[in-house]
């Protein structure tokens, strides 16, 4: 199994620009969660998907961020615009069940 | 709501000697505890996790943890660390039981084994 992807890896944009982050998760996982990773804030969880539909997005930040997931293969996350407070490294993962998630590589975002 | 508070946030420890992670959480409700590992410029791999039953868990290269539930602990330990121990540790908690998949996870613990 190849794991988690996201893509890209590395994102450098200017602050305004939209952002566009994407991951497919493990085949056969039916959950799908979208964290953040700060030097401030540690670890946050934005948004989990089960079977596709968002169930808890409690964890975007406001109004520029949004997360979709048009099929079990795939999900976005979108910054638009973006600031540079936005920067850090943003994670995928996906699982089966509520005890174990597996990570992706995760983007590292810079916003200038 | 959950918290997880990692007590240290870097810890240096010569190779093979032994080496303590702390990490303490609050919660109202019964829970579940996950060390996950994360090396440089990737992603988080689990360590371990305790969902009940025996309050020592073994977990991936010879890490254990034990959870104390009077004190609300989870250390993690391993009585003999290597080089390539070297990574950042983070401890979790989630609420036990269906329905809830948030992640609460601690701030980190920047594990560096010295040779």
């Amino acid at each position: 199994d190849a794991g988690v992807i996201q893509s890209p890896r590395h994102e450098v944009t200017e602050m305004g620009q939209e952002v566009t982050l994407r991951c497919k998760p493990i085949s056969g996982h039916d959950y799908l969660f979208w964290y953040r990773q700060t030097m401030m804030r540690g670890l946050e969880l934005l948004i989990y998907f089960n079977n596709n539909v968002p169930i808890d997005d409690s964890g975007m930040p406001e109004d520029r961020f949004s997360a979709k997931m048009p099929n079990a293969s795939f999900s976005t996350l979108k910054i638009q615009p973006s600031e540079p407070r936005d920067s850090a490294v943003y994670f995928c993962a996906s699982g089966t069940d509520q005890e174990t998630q597996y990570f992706g590589p995760g983007t590292r975002l810079l916003v200038l | 709501a959950q918290s997880v508070t990692q007590l240290d946030s870097q810890v240096p420890v010569f190779e093979e000697a032994p080496v303590e992670l702390r990490c303490n959480y609050s919660s109202s409700v019964s829970v579940y505890l996950f060390w996950y590992v994360q090396y440089p410029n990737q992603g988080l791999q689990l360590l371990l996790k305790y969902l009940s039953g025996s309050t020592l868990v073994k977990g991936i290269n010879g890490f254990e943890a034990e959870f104390n539930k009077s004190q609300t602990s989870f250390h993690l330990r391993k009585p003999s660390v290597h080089i390539s121990d070297t990574a950042e540790y983070f401890c979790a908690v989630s609420e036990a039981g269906a329905g809830s998949y948030q992640l609460t996870f601690g701030k980190g613990t920047k594990l560096s084994v010295i040779p």
